[in-house]
């Protein structure tokens, strides 16, 4: 159990619908990264929040947005769904100061989407 | 960008074989190096890393070393058990790049091992 937590772990949803995403970081870690993982791309990182700023941002579509709160969990809103969304999105977070990654990133198990 | 090439696989093997999944990168920096692993149904999980050059990292009989001439950290194991089988994924993390220091991984490699 890495202590990250991800929900929901499964969720299918039609086109053009919107979902959000839930991740809880391990306790006393403040910055949250999103990754997407797909069949074709990979792991593909989206965007990072350290302390409920915006850090970094990867490959994310406009159609999709993030934020983190002040109890330091992170959302992933996506919306305006496409088939192509379909995919097992990860949370992970880890405790480096600044918002800097050592490169250990603790990975919850994931909220798998699937768009019908 | 960076980026970070696996082997493709499945790769299959029996328990006890050698194993060596082939791993190179691209960056304009001085990366740091990693092995993930993940087991079906689990988040990836960190298994070695490595920091600088000639490094080598190490953790339940795997082994990487961080070669810059090459541009290669390779994982190896000497004897592969069943319960080794996983999706293993190389990554990079080179902060010279974009000013920060999030993962690129390389697209994984599946490792099936049977008895």
């Amino acid at each position: 159990d890495s202590g990250v937590t991800q929900t929901p772990k499964h969720l299918i949803t039609a086109t053009g619908q919107r979902v959000t995403l839930r991740c809880s970081p391990r306790s006393g870690d403040l910055s949250v990264y999103w990754y997407q993982q797909s069949l074709d791309q990979g792991l593909q990182f989206l965007i990072q929040y350290y302390n409920g700023e915006e850090r970094a941002k990867g490959n994310i579509l406009e159609r999709f947005s993030a934020q983190q709160f002040p109890d330091l969990h992170s959302e992933l809103n996506l919306s305006s769904l496409e088939l192509g969304d379909s995919a097992l999105y990860f949370c992970a977070s880890n405790s480096h100061r600044g918002g800097g990654n050592t490169g250990e990133l603790f990975f919850g198990e994931g909220s798998r989407l699937t768009v019908l | 960008g960076d980026s970070v090439t696996q082997m493709e696989g499945p790769v299959t093997l029996s328990e006890e074989a050698f194993l060596t999944i082939n791993c190179t990168y691209t960056a304009t920096g001085y990366p740091s190096l990693f092995w993930y692993v993940q087991y079906p149904g689990e988040g990836l999980q960190l298994l070695l890393k490595a920091t600088k050059a000639d490094d080598k990292g190490s953790n339940k009989g795997f082994e990487a070393t961080y070669r810059k001439e090459t541009t290669s950290f390779h994982l190896e194991k000497g004897s592969v058990q069943v319960s080794d089988s996983a999706v293993y994924f190389c990554a990079l993390s080179d902060p010279m790049n974009s000013g920060y220091s999030t993962l690129t991984f390389g697209k994984g490699t599946m490792l099936l091992v049977s008895p």
